[in-house]
């Protein structure tokens, strides 16, 4: 059972647009959640988290924003730059666990 | 401040073979994890210490992987024999216990089992 679903695998967006990466969740313990970016041969690298007493938080160019009761978090990128062209994991946990389950992964390609 | 170190960064081993993967964490983290990435798929938990103590192994395959960290710092995979489907990424974490409880992960070790 997936408990942390991101149903796109691929995203192609132009430089300077928005990119929208989607994830959704199952388990209504989950109450904190992070997005991760991974470039090819690295490990993944924390962008951004959100905890579920807020609906949005907004770091730079990135935002994440969280609907508890549609079970749904995104991330937007703007403006959308090559050098954003990775992997993009989101993750769940619930408090007190430090346990977290991520999704499949999103491959962010941005072209110049 | 240097990040999660691991080695090797890629192995190829023969089916029934020994293998072993070691990992030394952020300075001060107290917790480590370590993750199996297949491809196309997010990381998966094996095992999760906090300091020196396991204290979620559920999803570790005990039949043919162990873990140690021992004094709490480094930390050493074992997988014992491998199995082709045991190829994938293997992924050390670490984080604090402190907000905002992001994970820090290393560069992580591929694993060809032939």
């Amino acid at each position: 059972d997936q408990q942390v679903k991101q149903n796109s695998p691929s995203l192609s967006v132009q430089e300077g647009r928005i990119s929208i990466l989607n994830c959704d969740y199952t388990n209504s313990m989950f109450d904190y959640f992070l997005w991760y970016k991974k470039y090819p041969a690295e490990g993944p690298t924390f962008l951004i988290s959100i905890s579920s007493i807020k609906d949005k938080n907004e770091d730079g160019r990135f935002t994440v924003f969280l609907n508890k009761s549609a079970k749904h978090l995104s991330l937007h990128i703007v403006p959308s730059q090559p050098g954003d062209s990775a992997v993009y994991f989101c993750a769940a946990s619930a408090s007190g666990t430090y346990k977290y389950i991520f999704g499949t992964g999103t491959r962010l390609k941005v072209l110049a | 401040e240097a990040g999660v170190v691991q080695s090797p960064r890629y192995k190829i081993i023969e089916k029934k073979q020994p293998v072993a993967f070691w990992c030394n964490p952020i300075s001060g983290h107290n917790t480590l994890y370590w993750y199996r990435q297949n491809l196309g798929q997010g990381p998966e938990l094996l095992i999760r210490y906090e300091n020196e103590e396991a204290v979620d192994d559920s999803q570790l395959p005990k039949d043919r992987f162990s873990a140690e960290r021992l004094k709490g710092v480094d930390s050493t995979l074992k997988i014992q024999p491998a199995e082709l489907g045991d190829s994938a990424v293997y992924l050390c974490a670490s984080s604090s216990r402190n907000p905002p409880y992001e994970q820090y992960f290393g560069p992580g070790t591929r694993l060809t089992v032939t």
